[in-house]
């Protein structure tokens, strides 16, 4: 089965700067690998998909790439601001029905 | 649209007891599935439905129960409630047709056993 690992340790940047965090996969390369942002006490929510023919995916002020040589994908937001903070979970899909292995996420903090 | 809603937010069990957890979509979707989410640990499935009547395994499905009657509702049971079980739940939905679409999360329910 895909194993998911993502920086446990938060990451702490100042406002303005890019944060780029990291999805490493183990196993097979997944058709497609999504992203999603999940705030204290709420469930995650949606924010990117990037398929395994994509290099790279943007949405306003988020990129994502995709990099099946390295079995990873990045995840960065320019010009973080202090609303960005949250947990980032990236997912990849396992099996059949659409079902999606999880990683552990990675928090990130940004400050002023 | 509501989404995905998820009822009750908290309860707290004594160890045996029993309780189902409701959960509500009302975006037509076909599939649907539960997590529970471990601190510090990914979410991990429990069960999934792709559609009415049609329910199977996920990851970590030993102590719980799911039925799909309808499109819109999927209950998560859980039967003599253990220590284990405590830990935050969520149920999210997904439309299906061709091609990989997201899931859409409820608020979760944090269920407590003692």
């Amino acid at each position: 089965s895909q194993k998911i690992e993502q920086n446990s340790e938060a990451l702490n940047i100042q406002e303005g700067k890019t944060a780029t965090l990291t999805c490493n996969y183990t196993n097979y390369s997944p058709a497609y690998l999504q992203w999603y942002r999940q705030d204290p006490g709420r469930g995650p929510v949606f924010l990117l998909l990037i398929r395994e023919n994509e290099k790279e995916k943007r949405k306003e002020r988020l990129k994502v790439t995709f990099d099946t040589t390295l079995k990873q994908s990045l995840f960065h937001i320019t010009a973080s601001q202090p609303a960005d903070s949250a947990t980032y979970l990236c997912a990849t899909p396992t099996g059949t029905a659409s079902k999606l292995t999880f990683g552990t996420g990675t928090r990130l903090q940004v400050t002023l | 649209n509501a989404g995905v809603t998820q009822t009750p937010k908290f309860r707290i069990l004594k160890i045996g007891q029993s309780m189902t957890l409701q959960c509500a979509q009302d975006m037509n979707h076909n599939y649907m599935y539960w997590y529970r989410q471990d601190p510090g640990m990914g979410l991990k499935l429990i069960y999934y439905s792709v559609g009415a009547g049609i329910t199977d395994k996920g990851e970590v499905p030993n102590g719980y129960n799911v039925s799909r009657s309808t499109t819109e509702d999927f209950p998560l049971r859980l039967e003599l409630a253990a220590p284990s079980q405590t830990s935050v739940y969520f149920c999210a939905s997904s439309y299906q047709n061709r091609g990989p679409h997201e899931q859409y999360f409820g608020p979760g329910t944090r269920l407590t056993v003692t």
